[in-house]
C-alpha cells in the first residue's frame, strides 16, 4: 500500500480565484490519477498524471481549468482554476502501482472544496 | 465514462445479518474490478478485488462474485458489524486502459443498526 497525504484537507475560496492541490506519497508509484467527488455523487476520473510530460484528461475535462503537474514519481498538483459554486466537491488523488498482476489503486483522503 | 452502475442506493442491515451490495457494468471490456468503503470524510478504502477470469474470490468477511454472463458484480459481507457503515462503490478497469485508472460506480450507502 502507500500513505497519500493531500494539502490543503479542506478549503473554502472565492469564485474566479484558483486553488492548486498537493499530493504526496511516501514512496516512489507509476500512476497517478485525480478525481473529482461532487456532494452526494460518486468518483469521477479527471485525469491521469503523467511524470515529465501533460496530464492526459478524460472526457469533460480540460488543461485550462485543470492543469496538472507531476515532476517525479512520489508527487503531484492539481489545481482547480477561475473557480465557480459547480466547482465544489471533493478532489482526490490516487496512486497505483504498476507491474503487479492486480493494479489497485490508493487514495488519498481528499480535499473538500467550496466555492462561494 | 464508463457505465458502471448500482441496484440499490441504500442498504440496511441489522448486525449480525449478511449483506449483499450489488453492481452493474456495461463494457465487455472490463477485466478488473475493486470494490471501495468510502466513510463520511474520508477516501475511498481499498476492500477486495477479483480479475474477469475468476467468478468468485474471498477476503477476510468479504467475498466478490462475478457473473461475466450478465456483467453483474456483487459484494458480499458476512456478519455486518457497525463499522461497516459506510458507502460502498465499484470499480472496474478497461482492458488495455492504463492499470489504476477506474470507472466508479454510483455508490450504495449501507447502514448497520444494531
Amino acid at each position: 500500500s502507500a500513505v497519500i497525504s493531500q494539502k490543503p484537507s479542506r478549503d473554502i475560496c472565492q469564485r474566479g480565484t484558483s486553488l492548486t492541490i498537493q499530493c504526496q506519497v511516501d514512496s516512489q508509484v507509476t500512476m497517478m490519477f485525480w478525481y473529482r467527488q461532487q456532494p452526494g455523487q460518486s468518483l469521477t476520473l479527471i485525469a491521469t498524471a503523467n511524470q515529465g510530460s501533460e496530464a492526459t484528461y478524460e472526457s469533460g475535462f480540460v488543461i485550462d481549468k485543470f492543469p496538472i503537474s507531476r515532476p517525479n514519481l512520489t508527487f503531484s498538483t492539481l489545481t482547480v482554476s477561475n473557480m465557480s459554486p459547480e466547482d465544489s466537491s471533493i478532489y482526490l488523488c490516487s496512486v497505483a502501482f504498476g507491474g503487479r498482476p492486480n493494479t489497485e489503486a490508493f487514495f488519498g483522503q481528499g480535499t473538500r472544496l467550496t466555492v462561494v | 465514462g464508463e457505465s458502471v452502475g448500482l441496484h440499490l442506493p441504500t442498504l440496511s442491515v441489522q448486525e449480525g445479518d449478511n449483506s449483499i451490495i450489488n453492481c452493474a457494468y456495461s463494457n465487455s471490456a472490463s477485466d478488473y474490478f475493486i470494490w471501495y468503503k468510502q466513510e463520511s470524510g474520508k477516501g475511498p478504502q481499498f476492500i477486495i478485488d477479483i480479475r474477469s477470469n475468476m467468478d468468485k474470490r474471498q477476503g477476510q468477511r468479504v467475498t466478490v462474485l462475478l457473473n461475466k454472463t450478465v456483467k453483474h458484480l456483487s459484494l458480499q459481507i458476512a456478519a455486518t458489524q457497525p463499522g461497516d457503515s459506510a458507502v460502498y462503490f465499484c470499480a472496474e478497469n478497461i482492458r488495455g486502459s492504463t492499470l489504476g485508472r477506474l470507472y466508479f460506480g454510483r455508490g450504495t450507502q449501507l447502514t448497520v443498526w444494531p
